[in-house]
């Protein structure tokens, strides 16, 4: 168990609509990612909170958004859904931003199937 | 960002060693070597990272070129339970994110 909670941990809609995706980090974690894992395109970054604040910035499509609260916790915000979105989408979360040597714990994901 | 080359796929016998390459020509003298691996249906998880020297944890040894041009992964005895994808990954000293590649997929026969 890494410590990192995702929700739902499946998810089935249809194309054009919207959903979110829920993290919660580590305990004392400031850093939250968000990651795509395609059969296609593997595992891709899509965005980064330390804090509260966006770090940077990865293949996000404009259709996706994403926040980290107060208390840290993060959501991921998908519209416009298209099948192509169908994925695995992982949280991770570090305890600082910027570090070399900070390692990340993956949270198990949610799959997301647009139909 | 530097990017490295694993081989796609690897096959060992259980409680053999397993000597997992990357090479990753184009690092610079503030890339740290990460690895970490992804299990069936689960998300990735640290296994070890390096900067010069070679490094030992619980899980694995990483051994680093006096050039640090590659590196390898090693897992002294294989189990099933090693079986995953094991990615390679550069991280640049401002840099924030893991950028995953391709990984290597090891398989573990009895």
């Amino acid at each position: 168990d890494s410590g990192v909670t995702q929700t739902p941990k499946h998810l089935i809609t249809a194309t054009g609509q919207r959903v979110t995706l829920r993290c919660s980090p580590r305990s004392g974690d400031l850093s939250v990612y968000w990651y795509q894992q395609s059969l296609d395109q593997g595992l891709q970054f899509l965005i980064q909170y330390y804090n509260g604040e966006e770090r940077a910035k990865g293949n996000i499509l404009e259709r996706f958004s994403a926040q980290q609260f107060p208390d840290l916790h993060s959501e991921l915000n998908l519209s416009s859904l298209e099948l192509g979105d169908s994925a695995l989408y992982f949280c991770a979360s570090s305890l600082r931003a910027g570090s070399n040597t900070g390692e990340l714990f993956f949270g198990e994901g949610s799959r997301l199937t647009v139909l | 960002d530097a990017k490295t080359t694993q081989p796609n796929s690897m096959e060992s016998n259980e409680e053999e060693p397993v000597h997992l390459p990357c090479n990753h020509s184009t690092i610079s003298g503030t890339d740290y070597i990460h690895w970490y691996r992804q299990l069936p249906s689960q998300g990735p998880e640290y296994v070890i990272h390096g900067l010069t020297s070679n490094v030992n944890n619980r899980m694995a040894s990483l051994a680093i070129a006096e050039d640090r041009k590659s590196s390898t992964l090693i897992l002294h005895r294989a189990t099933l339970r090693d079986a995953a994808v094991y990615y390679c990954i550069l991280r640049l000293d401002s840099g924030y994110a893991l950028n995953f590649g391709k990984g290597t997929s090891l398989l573990v026969t009895p």
